[in-house]
Formats: C-alpha cells, structure tokens, sequence
C-alpha cells in the first residue's frame, strides 16, 4: 500500500513568487492535513481537508491556501512567498475525521527555500 | 490554549538501554488522542504509538511503551533495548479537533 506521497521533495524559490505544493494521500483517506515545520516555531498546523471541504485552518496568512481534489489529492499554495516562508512542508493523511483516529501518516514533506 | 511540553531537548543513550521521554500536554477535553513521532534525518514523521484517553491501560508497540497518567496530564514514552535506528527527533502530540498540536521535540542519540 504507497503512503503519503509529496512533490516536490525540495523547491527553491524567489521573494515574491507563488508556489504550489502537491500531497496524495492512502488511498482511502479522506482526510489531508498541512503543517509546516521550521527550526524556530516548530510545528505548526496550516489547514485541513475532509470530502474537498476545509474542516480547519491554523492561524498562518491568507497568503497560504489549499484546495482538495475529488481523489482525495491535496495542493497548497503560498503566494507572495516570503523569506520566513522558508521551511519544511509536511502533508498527513489519516482515515476519518472527528471519530476514532488511527493516526496521521506523513509525507516526506517538501524542503521549500525562499531566496 | 492546549499545549504540549517536551523539556529535554536532547537524551543519549547507549544501545540496549531503556530511555524514557518526557511529556505534558493541556487540554480542556475529556476524550482525546495522543501520539508519540518519530523524525530520523529522512525527515518522515513515522507514528510510534497512540493512546487514546479513555482507555486507562498504556499502550505498547513492541519495544515501544507509555505511561500515560491523565490527571497529571502526562504522556511519557519508553523504549526498551534501544537500537541505533531509534536515533531521531522525537515528538509527542496531541489530537485536538482534528489537527495535532505538537511538542518541540526531543532529539535521542543512541551510542553503540
């Protein structure tokens, strides 16, 4: 069974330009979560997506924004991109929301560099 | 607000030693989740156990423990027989409205 699948694996990017991160999740979860990870803040929870709707969303700028396919494949997008924008981008996916959870399954992640 | 507090940022340990990790965590909740991950320098978060809250009996994968005291809200985790692959950051979790709230972190080094 493939796990969670994210590409690309790194990016670098300029000030100013948008990116697009892409997640696929096991087949059969509905549910996608972002969350991006940096040396000073940690871990931090960006949004999450059940059946093509946002369920929740952390507390990150509208410059950060996600959609949901109906395959259950995830994008993120960050426009404006900022130096602080720099970081690892982890994609999780897990098997149902708001009932009994057997955990998140993650990513590799995407290394985004904001030069 | 919930938290999750992991105070040693850093353990070592000698290979087939026991080490334990420490965690606390807040929550206004009476019924929730909590995770310990598992960070090796591939970056993959891996799960390495769950707990859920209302089961009071502590959950164990293999080499892998809790002890899980939920009135002192702590989540502790051990591992028995450390191995060199154990090497890794470690983060405790917590499930809360369907998004983790993670710990900072606790970075083990296993040592032949």
């Amino acid at each position: 069974k493939a796990g969670v699948t994210q590409t690309p694996r790194y990016l670098i990017k300029t000030r100013g330009q948008q990116v697009t991160l892409s997640c696929s999740p096991i087949s059969g979860h509905r549910s996608v979560s972002w969350y991006q990870q940096t040396p000073g803040q940690g871990l931090q929870f960006l949004f999450e997506y059940f059946s093509e709707t946002q369920r929740n969303k952390g507390n990150f700028p509208g410059r950060f924004s996600g959609r949901q396919f109906s395959n259950s494949r995830s994008e993120m997008n960050v426009s404006t991109l900022e130096l602080g924008d720099s970081a690892l981008y982890l994609c999780a996916s897990s098997l149902e929301t708001g009932r009994a959870n057997y955990g998140y399954t993650f990513g590799s992640g995407t290394r985004l560099t904001v030069v | 607000a919930q938290t999750v507090t992991q105070s040693q940022p850093e353990m070592s340990v000698q290979e087939a030693e026991t080490v334990t990790l420490s965690c606390t965590y807040d929550t206004s909740e009476s019924n929730y989740y909590l995770f310990w991950y598992k960070q090796p320098p591939s970056r993959q978060m891996i799960l390495v156990i769950r707990q859920e809250a209302y089961k009071q009996q502590n959950a164990t994968e293999n080499r892998f423990s809790v002890n899980f005291q939920k009135a002192a809200k702590s989540f502790s985790l051990k591992i028995s027989d450390s191995q060199l692959g154990d090497t890794a950051m470690y983060f405790c979790a917590h499930r809360n409205t369907d998004k983790l709230i993670f710990g900072t972190g606790t970075r083990l080094q296993v040592f032949p």
